[in-house]
């Protein structure tokens, strides 16, 4: 079956950097990505929905400016975490559709 | 927007017990409801889905139906393995054309020998 591959699986960062997540559908070709973020104990929140060639479509209340989503290709998405902070750290997982239907194998950020 | 109430874990089970895993939402319109499952160290997969009123979704022995009057998609299974250990997700998605999916918190499942 299909398959999105994220990488990396987890990172350590310190506080002040960047960090980029990548998304690649590896049979399959995804116009659209959708990135969601975990917290301990919660939720997936959907954070953004990419597009192959346009700008993202951000949910209420996620910054564009801190959260770069760069959708080059057919088979590859990514987010950039800019300028991490601890309350950053959390687990980031993508998606391919339809809605649901693929998931990433996410990515815990910890920020230090 | 949607909400899913979905019942806390940790859930800790003998093999071979019974399984239900309690979800309830709110939804404007016909949401589809999907059941996710994450393995450890793995992403999540779509475990089951129902897309209207009375619908059973079924897979690897796990059931839920999709109950309009009470909201509800609760998911069973009358013997689970040891291999069932997992976090289990509920999620309603938004109706029409609008794919958003709402996700419950999730309930970690173990299950002993």
């Amino acid at each position: 079956g299909a398959v999105v591959s994220q990488h990396p699986s987890w990172v350590i960062c310190k506080s002040g950097t960047s960090v980029k997540i990548e998304c690649r559908s590896l049979d399959f070709q995804a116009t659209t990505m959708f990135w969601y973020r975990q917290f301990p104990k919660q939720s997936l929140m959907l954070m953004a929905t990419s597009n192959e060639g346009s700008k993202a479509t951000y949910e209420q209340g996620v910054e564009k400016d801190k959260f770069l989503i760069n959708h080059a290709s057919l088979t590859l998405s990514t987010l950039t975490v800019t300028s991490a902070h601890p309350e950053d750290s959390s687990f980031y997982i993508c998606s391919a559709p339809p809605p649901g239907a693929f998931f990433g194998q996410g990515t815990r950020l910890t920020v230090v | 927007g949607n909400s899913v109430t979905q019942m806390e874990g940790p859930v800790t089970l003998s093999e071979e017990a019974f399984l239900t895993i309690n979800c309830t939402y709110t939804a404007t319109g016909y949401p589809s409801l999907f059941w996710y499952v994450q393995y450890p160290g793995e992403g999540l997969q779509l475990l089951l889905k129902a897309t209207k009123a009375d619908d059973k979704g079924s897979n690897k022995g796990f059931e839920a139906t999709y109950r309009k009057e009470t909201t509800s998609f609760h998911l069973e299974k009358g013997s689970v393995q040891v291999s069932d250990s997992a976090v289990y997700f509920c999620a309603p998605n938004s109706g029409g054309s609008n794919y958003k999916l709402t996700f419950g918190k999730g309930t970690l499942l173990t299950v002993n020998p």
